[in-house]
């Protein structure tokens, strides 16, 4: 059974860092592309970046470009998100995502990240 | 504002069918066939149950349908079941950023 789930949100004040962590188990975790994707409170779904299954490429959206970092650790089975330089506009709850030719087959519970002071 | 364009809300009575649209560009939804769809209810995750325009994931009932015409793709449930109230979201490979844009979501009330 495909499982993904996702730890480290939590409140932050603005201008604020969190590393969102996503634990994968039952598939082949370095085959896949995985992606994040946030869902703002009472909102629809905004991808915000995905990486390559080994890890050698990474995109984003140009709204966090410069600020949030895509990673990956094959070896542990997880993917990564260092959430920098937060705004009230990045609240939202974040879920990962496995990616195979351009559809997201399986997704985390999501976890929520509160940006506010 | 979504990069794809959806109706907000459809309703139907069990039994009947339902069909939303999915409105994009030449540069998602009309230049690939990479349309996708995903059904959440609420609290929970999304859950794909369309890929590539018209296939099922296994486990998704064959009530499930996926159509495209030009820029515009369309999700078909026939046979309405209490169960299928929910949001559902449409996505797209694009070929300029976002390279993955969803649609705002269509909440389906069932009568």
């Amino acid at each position: 059974e495909v499982q993904l789930v996702e730890s480290g949100g939590g409140l932050v004040q603005p201008g604020g860092s969190l590393r969102l962590s996503c634990v994968a188990s039952g598939f082949n975790f370095n085959t896949y592309w995985m992606s994040w994707v946030r869902q703002a409170p009472g909102k629809g779904l905004e991808w915000v970046a995905n990486i390559k299954h080994d890890g050698s490429a990474t995109y984003y959206v140009d709204s966090v470009k410069g600020r949030f970092t895509i990673s990956r650790d094959n070896t542990k089975n997880s993917l990564y998100l260092q959430l920098n330089s937060l705004r009230a506009e990045d609240t939202a709850v974040y879920y990962c995502a496995t990616e195979e030719w351009n559809r997201f087959d399986f997704w985390g519970q999501g976890d929520l990240v509160t940006v506010s002071s | 504002q979504s990069a794809l364009s959806q109706p907000a809300s459809v309703s139907g009575s069990p039994g009947q069918s339902i069909t939303i649209s999915c409105t994009g560009t030449s540069s998602d939804v009309g230049g690939y066939d990479f349309v996708s769809w995903y059904q959440q209810h609420p609290g929970e995750a999304p859950r794909l149950m369309i890929y590539e325009v018209t296939k099922r994931p296994s486990g998704v009932s064959n009530r499930f349908s996926g159509s495209k015409s030009g820029n515009t793709a369309s999700l078909t449930i026939s046979g309405l079941q209490t169960e299928d109230e929910a949001v559902y979201y449409c996505g797209s490979k694009r070929n300029t950023n976002p390279f993955r844009v969803f649609g705002g979501g269509t909440k389906l009330t069932v009568l």
